[in-house]
């Protein structure tokens, strides 16, 4: 069974410091990582897409990373307004088709104080 | 542009009755993903349509549910019979086609609660 595994479930930050949530997956028949934000109430929000081992990608105070066991979101220098529930998901070849099934962590919940 | 769209935004209902929830995806995406979302998780599949036809409800819970899209745009999530642990955020999410390579975007979710 295809998993996506996040940590630490939550992380408490203080203005400007800086530091990485962790996705760990399933290797076998990955063909695309995705990280969301989430805000209470809302969607899930898209922020970035990683193919390959290697890739990285950023936003504003956002990087994210790929391995080719794990994927890593940093975040620099956080401001309060970057607190939100952090989604990474897995999209799996699934029986001869590769298409949009998205298999999601359980989420990582931030919490960046003033 | 707008979004993806879903209602109602809050539903409540008594178990045992009968409840419908309703994507509007973004114009012209051909691709839609129904979500359900449990307190404190990520979400979880539960079918994806590529144009009218339902490419793959494996991750429907059982019998009772069941989703349409007759046009191959709105969509319509059906629950029968509902039950209390059916109470969740219901998601939906569309994308331009269905390969790995296109974002899915996600509509605020139906919160469903079943007393």
């Amino acid at each position: 069974e295809d998993q996506v595994t996040q940590s630490p479930e939550a992380l408490r930050l203080q203005e400007g410091e800086s530091s990485s949530l962790n996705c760990s997956y399933t290797v076998s028949g990955l063909r695309g990582l995705f990280w969301y934000r989430q805000d209470p109430g809302k969607g899930p929000e898209f922020l970035f897409t990683l193919y390959s081992a290697g890739e990285e990608k950023e936003k504003e105070r956002l990087k994210a990373t790929l391995t080719k066991k794990e994927s890593f979101l940093h975040i620099t220098a956080p401001k309060p307004e970057d607190s939100a529930t952090y989604l990474c998901a897995g999209i799996y070849f699934a029986g001869g088709t590769s298409y949009g099934k998205l298999t999601f962590g359980q989420g990582t919940i931030l919490t960046v104080h003033p | 542009g707008a979004g993806v769209s879903q209602t109602p935004s809050n539903k409540v209902t008594e178990k045992g009755k009968y409840v419908e929830l309703r994507c509007d995806p973004i114009s012209g995406h051909t691709a839609l993903y129904w979500y359900r979302q449990s307190l404190g998780q990520g979400p979880e599949f539960l079918i994806y349509f590529q144009g009218t036809g339902a490419a793959d409800d494996s991750g429907l819970p059982n019998d009772r549910f069941f989703a349409v899209r007759p046009e191959g745009s709105v969509s319509t999530l059906k629950i029968q019979r509902t039950e209390r642990g059916d109470s969740a955020v219901y998601l939906c999410a569309s994308s331009l086609r269905s390969s790995v390579w296109d974002t899915q975007y996600f509509g605020p979710g139906t919160r469903l609660t079943v007393l």
